[in-house]
């Protein structure tokens, strides 16, 4: 079974800040990961992924996460938040090709707050 | 439609009623999923289809609930006997792809939030 912990339910920042919000995963095979952002009355939205080859993956809006398989953790960076970035971020893990790879395994969230 | 839509938005149920929530997938789009959020917790998987076939409904909590699409679009889920543990935003999600899931992106619904006193 695949489970993810994220450390920290919520994290205030003040504007221009740089943030890291923690994810870990446990699981007994690869897999892929994923960061999902919901924004006030809105839907959940992918924010980026790691499937395979470069551990470091990136967003268009200036996100960063980077996989370490060997801390099993995809925690995700940005070096200066806008006001704008105030949401709830999830991480997500899901099982390699086959199987049950459509099933995605959330962590709690973390409410990002970035005050003025 | 642009995206996922779901209905109503927002839903009070007396415990003991049955409820059904709506979800219009993107057109054309091949996956569908439920999902459930509890208050302060991550969305929990509860089942998939693939077109009109339902692949996967083993995240069901219990026999109350009941999902469809019989036509390969728009989905139903069902709950019946609702009780005050069945309080939760209720999440549906749709992907073009039939498989091969992290390659096509999910698109998530705003949700329907259901509360049963």
């Amino acid at each position: 079974a695949q489970s993810v912990t994220q450390l920290d339910s919520q994290v205030p920042v003040f504007e221009e800040a740089p943030v890291e919000l923690r994810c870990n995963y446990s699981s007994s095979v690869s897999v892929y990961l994923f960061w999902y952002v919901q924004y006030p009355n809105q839907g959940l939205q992918l924010l980026l992924k790691y499937l395979s080859g470069s551990t470091l993956v990136e967003s268009i809006n200036g996100f960063e996460a980077e996989f370490n398989k060997s801390q099993t953790s995809f925690h995700l960076r940005k070096p200066s938040v806008h006001i704008s970035d105030t949401a709830e971020y999830f991480c997500a893990v899901s099982g390699p090709s086959g199987g049950s790879n459509y099933k995605l395994t959330f962590g709690k969230g973390t409410l990002l707050t970035v005050n003025p | 439609g642009a995206g996922v839509s779901q209905s109503p938005r927002y839903k009070v149920a007396k415990r003991g009623q049955d409820v059904a929530l709506r979800c219009d997938p993107i057109s054309g789009h091949v996956s569908l999923f439920w999902y459930q959020q509890a208050l302060g917790q991550g969305p929990e998987f509860l089942t998939y289809f693939q077109n009109e076939a339902q692949l996967d409904k083993s995240g069901l909590p219990s026999d109350r609930f009941f999902a469809e699409r019989p036509e390969g679009s728009v989905s139903t889920l069902k709950i019946q006997r609702t009780q005050q543990e069945d309080s939760a935003v209720y999440l549906c999600a749709s992907s073009l792809a039939g498989r091969g899931f992290h390659v096509s992106p999910l698109h998530f619904g705003n949700g329907t939030r259901l509360t049963v006193t």
